[in-house]
């Protein structure tokens, strides 16, 4: 079984503040994608990357995927009360079929 | 365009008792994917359906089941509920099967009592 683990699972800090959201495995993956998840609402895909070492900029949010294929980052500049919410990582893979398994979360809440 | 749109947003059951969600997904898309979310477990995937079919599915008891419409609408099953059923249960679309690429709906809030 694929198992991502994401780091860290919570994280509070100050409007402004730069932040970084890890998400590891030690499986390979075809693509992995970034969600975003509001109270009472699903998550809303933010990015897909599919090859290794590839970096996506997405206005202050910068997605990294691993050389290896098996890690991913999300950077946050200056961070704002709007992207508070919880951020999921998701890795496809095949066995047999391709499937999906998500990271646990990290739980980010930006203080003004 | 009409995004995921899941029905009922909130349920209150009893222990033993069967549910069944609904899931319209967004129009044009053929795959409807649902996964249960906990805040222990996180989100794990149910099943996945297209052309009415299932065509993958996770590691959940048979008390789970689902099936999909020709129009693509898509329903899940839970009998015999138990405590641990309570959760968020997410319908996600797609336009093609096995795509990673997913439109997830507001998802329906379980509690089992």
């Amino acid at each position: 079984t694929q198992l991502l683990e994401q780091s860290p699972q919570f994280l509070s800090i100050q409007e402004g503040e730069n932040l970084t959201v890890y998400c590891n495995s030690s499986s390979v993956f075809s693509s992995l994608q970034w969600y975003r998840q509001e109270p009472g609402e699903g998550p809303v895909l933010l990015v897909t990357v599919v090859t290794g070492g590839e970096v996506k900029k997405l206005k202050r949010l910068t997605f990294q995927f691993g050389d290896a294929r098996k890690d991913s980052s999300l950077h946050i500049t200056a961070a704002q009360p709007g992207d508070t919410g919880l951020y999921l990582c998701a890795g496809a893979y095949v066995q047999g079929a391709q499937k999906l398994v998500f990271g646990q979360g990290t739980r980010l809440t930006i203080n003004p | 365009k009409a995004g995921v749109t899941q029905t009922p947003r909130y349920l209150i059951k009893t222990r033993g008792q069967q549910v069944t969600l609904s899931c319209s997904p967004i129009s044009g898309h053929r795959s409807v994917s649902w996964y249960q979310q906990t805040p222990g477990q996180g989100l794990q995937f149910l099943f996945e359906y297209f052309s009415e079919t299932q065509r993958n599915k996770g590691n959940f008891p048979g008390r789970f089941s689902g099936r999909q419409f020709s129009n693509s609408r898509s329903e899940m099953n839970v009998s015999t509920l138990e405590l641990g059923d309570s959760a968020l249960y997410l319908c996600a679309s797609s336009r093609q099967l096995f795509n990673e690429k997913l439109f997830f709906g507001s998802g329906t809030q379980l509690s089992v009592l």
